[in-house]
């Protein structure tokens, strides 16, 4: 049990354009999501905190116009890249709580030419 | 942010050899955990810690949760070449959701 799926898995995408994320808790209901940045060879830096039904909350220094996160339902919550550029290319993890311990997704990787 | 003191940064070991890591804080959690990451992929948990004191076995790994709550250690018994990947902790204060994490230690094994 506890698993969590990402979609997509690898995105490639041009300067400009915007990127939706997908994250499901698919066998259970998540009140909480967590979306997370990974850098390479670094740790998981959390962007902000998802819960269904309200808005997120967003960690400093992390653009909520610029990363939109919808959590619609107790299995899905959503990031949107709003105006992708290149350095926002990077590894993009979702994590979902189940009794307060995180379970994460595969990760999807965002690339901005 | 905050991060966790995980060390090693890095380990270079024998197949077959145990692997001990730990991390610590300057402050108490209330629950410590321990993911693996492979490469392109996202942490798994591996063990979950939720009180002082308490050790737990997952197969070969051990993780002990430290008596002053700001400390916890992972081992690995006997690697096998699976093993390979980056190990993090991770800690959760009471009644908060947000995850704390460690740098990471990298484990690579030569067969």
């Amino acid at each position: 049990g506890a698993v969590v799926s990402q979609h997509p898995s690898r995105v490639i995408c041009k300067s400009g354009t915007s990127v939706k994320i997908e994250c499901r808790s698919l066998d259970f209901q998540a009140t909480t999501m967590f979306w997370y940045r990974q850098f390479p060879k670094q740790s998981l830096m959390l962007m902000a905190t998802s819960n269904e039904g309200s808005k997120a909350t967003y960690e400093q220094g992390v653009e909520k116009d610029k990363f939109l996160i919808n959590h619609a339902s107790l299995t899905l919550s959503t990031l949107t890249v709003t105006s992708a550029h290149p350095e926002d290319s990077s590894f993009y993890i979702c994590s979902a709580s189940r009794t307060d311990t995180q379970y994460f997704g595969p990760g999807t990787r965002l690339t901005v030419l | 942010g905050q991060q966790l003191n995980q060390s090693p940064q890095s380990m270079f070991i024998q197949e077959g050899e145990d692997v001990s890591m730990n991390c610590t804080s300057s402050s108490i959690f209330n629950t410590w955990l321990w993911y693996k990451q492979d490469p392109g992929e996202g942490p798994v948990l591996l063990i979950a810690l939720y009180k002082a004191g308490e050790l737990t076995s997952n197969g070969r790994l051990t993780a002990q949760f430290g008596i002053t709550r700001k400390d916890s250690f992972l081992n690995i018994s006997a690697s096998i070449p699976s093993d390979v990947g980056i190990y993090f902790c991770a800690g959760q204060r009471e009644g908060a959701q947000k995850l704390v994490f460690g740098q990471g230690t990298r484990l690579t094994i030569n067969p």
